[in-house]
């Protein structure tokens, strides 16, 4: 069972270039979650889906950033007009939650994205 | 709003050392808490989940505890080891279903 997979694993864009980060979750899972984080920061959450539906965007910035998970393919990170403050690893994370609110989160490698 | 604080930022120990590190919370109301750990430039490797009926749990040479009350949990290291160096995060989870992290502490194992 391979684990979530996020692609690419490192992007460099050029201020005003468009972001687009790739996530598979985990075979069986229905649940995605991503989260941001910064340089000497812990990871905070931005976003939370299920397969067509956004559940929960509250930590998402209000502009530029946008999120979905389609019925087939990856969910999608994208972000619009870059700025060197976007810099950052964002991480995937899918899970089971048919089983539950306690259910684990487990973690892709991450997208290290460099805004130049 | 949920606030993880893990202190101190970094730790470096000789090897053979038995070590304990702290994760604390402001509210008690988790569904669960989950220690991580992260190696550099990598992703987030689940090490433990105590859900918040647990007290603790046991994995190998790790065992974590939890203490919902007082807003505290503890992971405990026994005979580290260097290839125990990484960053070790702590997370919560309360009544949404989002992780709510702490900055990590960077365990440096000295051999």
């Amino acid at each position: 069972n391979a684990g979530v997979m996020q692609n690419p694993r490192h992007l460099v864009r050029r201020r005003g270039q468009e972001a687009r980060l790739r996530c598979s979750p985990m075979k069986g899972h229905s649940h995605v979650y991503w989260y941001r984080q910064l340089p000497e920061e812990g990871l905070k959450f931005m976003v939370y889906l299920q397969k067509e539906n956004i559940i929960d965007e509250s930590g998402m910035p209000k502009e530029r950033f946008s999120a979905e998970f389609p019925k087939e393919g990856p969910s999608i990170l994208r972000i619009q007009q870059v700025v060197r403050g976007d810099s950052a690893a964002y991480f995937c994370a899918s899970s089971q939650r048919d089983r539950g609110i306690g259910e684990t989160q487990y973690f892709g490698p991450g997208t290290r994205l460099l805004v130049l | 709003k949920q606030e993880v604080t893990q202190i101190p930022a970094a730790l470096s120990v000789p090897e053979g050392e038995n070590l304990v590190l702290n994760c604390s919370f402001t509210d008690s109301a988790i569904y669960n808490l989950q220690w991580f750990r992260q190696d550099p430039g990598k992703g987030l490797t689940s090490l433990l989940l105590i859900q918040s009926s647990q007290r603790e749990q046991t994995s190998g040479r790790l065992n974590a505890s939890l203490d919902k009350s007082s807003g505290r949990s503890t992971l405990y290291i026994a005979a580290s080891q260097p290839g125990d160096s990484a960053t070790y995060l702590c997370a919560v989870k309360g009544g949404s279903e989002k992780l709510v992290f702490g900055k990590g502490m960077k365990l440096t194992v000295n051999p």
